[in-house]
């Protein structure tokens, strides 16, 4: 099965800094997401990506997809208490077929620091 | 647009009775609904998956009899916990997707069993 690794688990930054975070598969990639989730809460879609090299921004945050489509990095500009939360990458398992099962990070902790 | 709801958001049982949660569709077609558990500072681990008329994929390790999951209608999937032990207190969340659609996931459920 395909395995994600986030880096790092936990991450604490200042107010106004950038910070980055990472999700590495074994495999390649088929369809890669990204949600926020607050502890005790659901799941917040943020993005999804498809294509080699592809990348999406939404107000401040940036996520990208490598060529190999192996890796995805999440980077978020000038950082805000609101966006702490765990943030989770997501893949799927399979190329083809409805609805494709995810398969989850084990996370990244973000904490802002006002 | 794409809300799932869930209810109920918290419930406590005592151990050896059965407890249902519902996951809903609120403004579109969910065809497939998956149904994760998440423990306390862990990734989400996917149980089963089910499509709308048909019966439940469990996961392996994760027992259909103690985990019954139907989802009758384009809107709506349950999950039963048969009768309920200490162990299988978690949060449990759903995600619902339309097709090749982006899952959007419920806000969870946190089951205590006493």
């Amino acid at each position: 099965s395909q395995e994600l690794e986030q880096s790092p688990q936990s991450l604490i930054v200042q107010e106004g800094k950038n910070l980055t975070i990472n999700c590495t598969s074994s495999k390649t990639l088929y369809g890669l997401y990204w949600y926020k989730q607050k502890y005790g809460e659901g799941l917040i879609f943020l993005m999804m990506l498809q294509k080699g090299g592809e990348e999406k921004s939404h107000e401040k945050i940036t996520a990208k997809l490598d060529e190999k489509k192996q890796q995805s990095s999440l980077h978020i500009t000038a950082s805000q208490p609101s966006h702490a939360g765990i943030y989770l990458c997501g893949a799927n398992q399979i190329s083809s077929g409805s609805a494709r099962q995810l398969t989850f990070g084990s996370g990244t902790q973000l904490t802002v620091l006002p | 647009g794409a809300v799932v709801s869930q209810h109920p958001s918290r419930v406590i049982c005592k151990s050896g009775t059965s407890v249902k949660i519902e996951c809903r569709s609120l403004d579109f077609q969910a065809t497939t609904m998956f149904w994760y558990r998440q423990f306390p500072k862990k990734s989400l681990m996917l149980m089963a998956t089910s499509n709308e008329g048909s019966k439940a994929t469990y996961e392996q390790g994760v027992e259909k009899d103690k985990f019954l999951i139907n989802h009758a209608s384009l809107t709506l999937s349950t999950l039963t916990v048969t009768s309920a032990h200490p162990e299988d207190s978690s949060f449990y969340i759903c995600s619902a997707s339309g097709g090749l659609d982006t899952q959007y996931f419920g806000p969870g459920t946190r089951l205590t069993v006493l």
